[in-house]
């Protein structure tokens, strides 16, 4: 059954450096999101991404934060100049039409900033 | 705003014991309501959605219900197994909300253990 995957499982950084997540939606999609989850707290939505642009954002997607997807595979989410409180999981999620579609997620990246 | 509650926060039972977690909304205007599994550091996994037309839907060993006079869900889990210990997590998707996420609004979930 196809699935979303990520890398790294686990991404150590100091404070201040910058970080790529990578994630490989499923090849049929068209709808990409970004969701991270500080730890014990709720999962929060932060981007959207369709047709190459980013469709919505949440008021945690500062500039700090931009996505990608370089190819037809790949979608990445970059954190410049990490701060600790950046410091949660990170999920990745993608679906194929629009409206009440279901959302696949990926087993997500821990990030954790020191 | 929209909110999703969920209750209980935690709970333990005894393997092959019933359960069943509630869920409170206040979404609006609605559009769907799922439910979740998340095991401990992995992503979540749908079990169920359920639209406005529906009232209980059914897994497996799960079955979600819905009112959405009242505005509650609740997933019940049957015979319960040493797996199915994780979080549950109730999110509601608002349509045509533009609010983020397609609307989806993300319960906090209830940590469910199972002991054998």
């Amino acid at each position: 059954e196809p699935e979303v995957t990520q890398t790294p499982s686990h991404q150590v950084t100091q404070m201040g450096q910058e970080v790529i997540l990578r994630c490989v939606p499923i090849s049929n999609h068209l709808y990409f999101y970004w969701y991270r989850q500080i730890l014990g707290q709720k999962v929060e939505f932060l981007v959207s991404f369709y047709n190459n642009e980013i469709s919505e954002k949440s008021e945690i997607f500062d500039d700090q934060f931009s996505v990608e997807r370089p190819d037809g595979s790949n979608f990445t989410l970059k954190i410049r100049s990490t701060k600790l409180e950046d410091s949660a999981m990170y999920f990745c999620a993608s679906k194929y039409r629009t409206g009440d579609d279901e959302q696949y997620f990926g087993p997500g990246t821990r990030l954790t900033v020191t | 705003k929209n909110q999703v509650e969920q209750s209980p926060q935690s709970l333990i039972i005894l393997e092959g014991k019933n359960c069943t977690l509630q869920c409170n909304y206040t979404v609006s205007p609605f559009s769907n309501l799922r439910w979740y599994k998340q095991d401990t550091g992995r992503g979540p996994v749908s079990l169920t959605i359920m639209t406005f037309s529906e009232n209980t839907k059914s897994n497996g060993r799960y079955t979600a219900t819905l009112d959405a006079d009242t505005k509650q869900s609740s997933l019940h889990i049957t015979a319960s197994q040493l797996s199915d210990s994780a979080s549950y997590i109730c999110v509601v998707s608002a349509r045509y909300s533009g609010g983020g996420a397609d609307g989806l609004t993300f319960g906090k979930g209830t940590h469910l253990i199972i002991q054998p």
